[in-house]
C-alpha cells in the first residue's frame, strides 16, 4: 500500500527566511506527487506536482519542491517566506500500485509565518 | 469561473439517520472524487468516479455508504444509519480527466457532518 509521511505537524519560520516542509512517501514504482494547501475556511488548492523529469518543480506563490528518489522525499520550498502563507500544507501521492486512481494524504503540516 | 461546490456546508444530523451529500464539478470535469477529513488528518479517499461510473470505490469504509454520480456531473454522497463516528469533513473534488491521472484536482469547500 503507498503512503506519505509529513513528520512534523508545525513549522514555524520568521517571514523572509527560507522554508522547508517536509515529506516522504513509499510506494511500489514510479510516484506522482503533489503538494496542497488549505486556507482557513477554504478548500485544498492545488501548489505544485512532480511527474517525471526535472527533480526540482515550481509551482505557485513562488514554492518549489525536490524530488529526490533515493530518500523517497518530496520536500517542500520557499526562498523567502511571507505571513500569507501561513496555511496547512499536505503531500500527496499517486501510485502505481492502486493503479495511479487513488491519492493517498499526508496528514498535514501546519506553516506558521511569524512576522 | 465557478469552482466545485457543495452543498450543504454543514449538515447536523441524528445517529441512525439517513444523509445525502451533493458536489457539483467543475463544468466539463470527467474525474469527481470523494474524501473524508477528521480533525488533524489529511483527506481520506473514499471513491472515484470517472464519468458515471465508480473507477475505484475502494475507500468507502463500508456498506453504509454508497455515491451516484447518474448524469456524469453531479454526484450526492449517501450515508445510511449514521453513526458519531462518520463526523468528518466530506471532500468532493473534481479534475479534467481522470486519465492522464497526473492531473491536479480541484477541490470544493467541504461539507462538515456532525452526527448526534
Amino acid at each position: 500500500a503507498q503512503s506519505v509521511a509529513q513528520p512534523e505537524d508545525q513549522v514555524n519560520v520568521a517571514e523572509g527566511n527560507p522554508l522547508t516542509v517536509k515529506c516522504t512517501y513509499s510506494v511500489s514504482g514510479n510516484p506522482y506527487l503533489f503538494w496542497y494547501v488549505q486556507y482557513p475556511n477554504r478548500g485544498l488548492q492545488f501548489l505544485l506536482k512532480y511527474i517525471t523529469g526535472d527533480n526540482l518543480v515550481k509551482g505557485s506563490y513562488g514554492f518549489e519542491a525536490e524530488f529526490n528518489k533515493s530518500q523517497t522525499s518530496f520536500h517542500l520550498k520557499k526562498p523567502s517566506a511571507l505571513v500569507s502563507d501561513s496555511a496547512l500544507y499536505f503531500c500527496a501521492v499517486r501510485g502505481p500500485g492502486e493503479g495511479y486512481q487513488k491519492v493517498t494524504f499526508g496528514t498535514g503540516t501546519k506553516l506558521q509565518v511569524i512576522p | 469561473g465557478a469552482g466545485v461546490s457543495q452543498t450543504p456546508s454543514n449538515k447536523v444530523t441524528e445517529k441512525g439517520k439517513y444523509v445525502e451529500l451533493r458536489c457539483d464539478p467543475i463544468s466539463g470535469h470527467t474525474a469527481l472524487y470523494w474524501y473524508r477529513q477528521s480533525l488533524g488528518q489529511g483527506p481520506e479517499f473514499l471513491i472515484y468516479f470517472q464519468g458515471t461510473g465508480a473507477a475505484d470505490d475502494s475507500g468507502l469504509p463500508n456498506d453504509r455508504f454508497f455515491a451516484v454520480r447518474p448524469e456524469g456531473s453531479v454526484s450526492t454522497l449517501k450515508i445510511q444509519r449514521t453513526e458519531r463516528g462518520d463526523s468528518a469533513v466530506y471532500l468532493c473534488a473534481s479534475s479534467p480527466s481522470g486519465l492522464p491521472s497526473y492531473n491536479e484536482q480541484f477541490f470544493g469547500p467541504g461539507t462538515r457532518l456532525t452526527v448526534l
